[in-house]
């Protein structure tokens, strides 16, 4: 079974421009996740997908952050105008179901620095 | 106010011996708590599950403590090995939507 995908891994960009991050997580899992997690710290959750509908965003800074999962599958998080303070790693992740207690499964996280 | 506090110094030990992970919290009634996994430049990679009514978990070398009394988890590894190295992140189910509140991490270093 493959695995969450996220691409690009890495990316460097300077204050004010604009970035994407792309997810694709396990087939057939309804649920995904997208995480920030700065160095040494937790991952801090940003927005839950259910399919294609948001079930959590209230942590989401929305005057900068986007993300959609159009389809239900694939999903996309934007910043744009990035910040320096938005250094850190986006991890995706995804479950089959929305129950509470069920493992997440994690990408290997897309490691942004702004300049 | 909410807190979740992770061993925040490194926690280094000897091959072979146990190694004691601790996970305290305050002002969360957690429904269940999980233990997670993240080794450099990787995701967290979950391996643990206790709910609110288990005192103790067990897979392998690893065991999990939950007390919600004392509102704290403990995580041993027995027989620790070099390639147990790696963060570990407790992360509580709370709220009335059991979304996961995570740990800052307690990285450990097993030294053979």
């Amino acid at each position: 079974e493959a695995g969450v995908a996220q691409s690009p891994r890495y990316k460097i960009i300077e204050k004010r421009q604009s970035v994407a991050f792309w997810c694709n997580p396990i087939s057939g899992h309804a649920t995904l996740y997208w995480y920030q997690q700065i160095l040494g710290q937790g991952p801090k959750l940003l927005i839950q997908f259910q399919n294609n509908g948001v079930v959590d965003d209230s942590q989401l800074p929305k005057d900068r952050f986007s993300a959609e999962r159009l389809k239900g599958v694939d999903s996309t998080l934007k910043i744009q105008p990035a910040k320096l303070e938005d250094s850190a790693v986006y991890l995706c992740a995804s479950t089959p179901g929305a129950r509470a207690g069920e493992t997440q499964y994690f990408g290997p996280g897309t490691r942004l620095l702004v300049l | 106010s909410q807190k979740i506090e992770q061993n925040s110094e490194a926690l280094n030990i000897q091959e072979g011996k146990t190694a004691t992970l601790t996970c305290n919290y305050t002002n969360y009634s957690p429904a269940y708590l999980q233990w997670y996994r993240q080794d450099p430049g990787r995701g967290p990679v979950f391996l643990l599950l206790i709910r609110e009514n288990e005192k103790e978990k067990r897979k392998e070398r690893l065991k999990v403590t939950f007390d919600t009394t004392l509102k704290q988890s403990l995580f041993h590894i027995t027989a620790s090995q070099p390639a147990d190295s790696a963060t570990y992140l407790c992360a509580l189910g709370a709220g009335n939507n059991r979304k996961l509140i995570w740990g800052l991490g307690t990285s450990l270093a097993v030294n053979p």
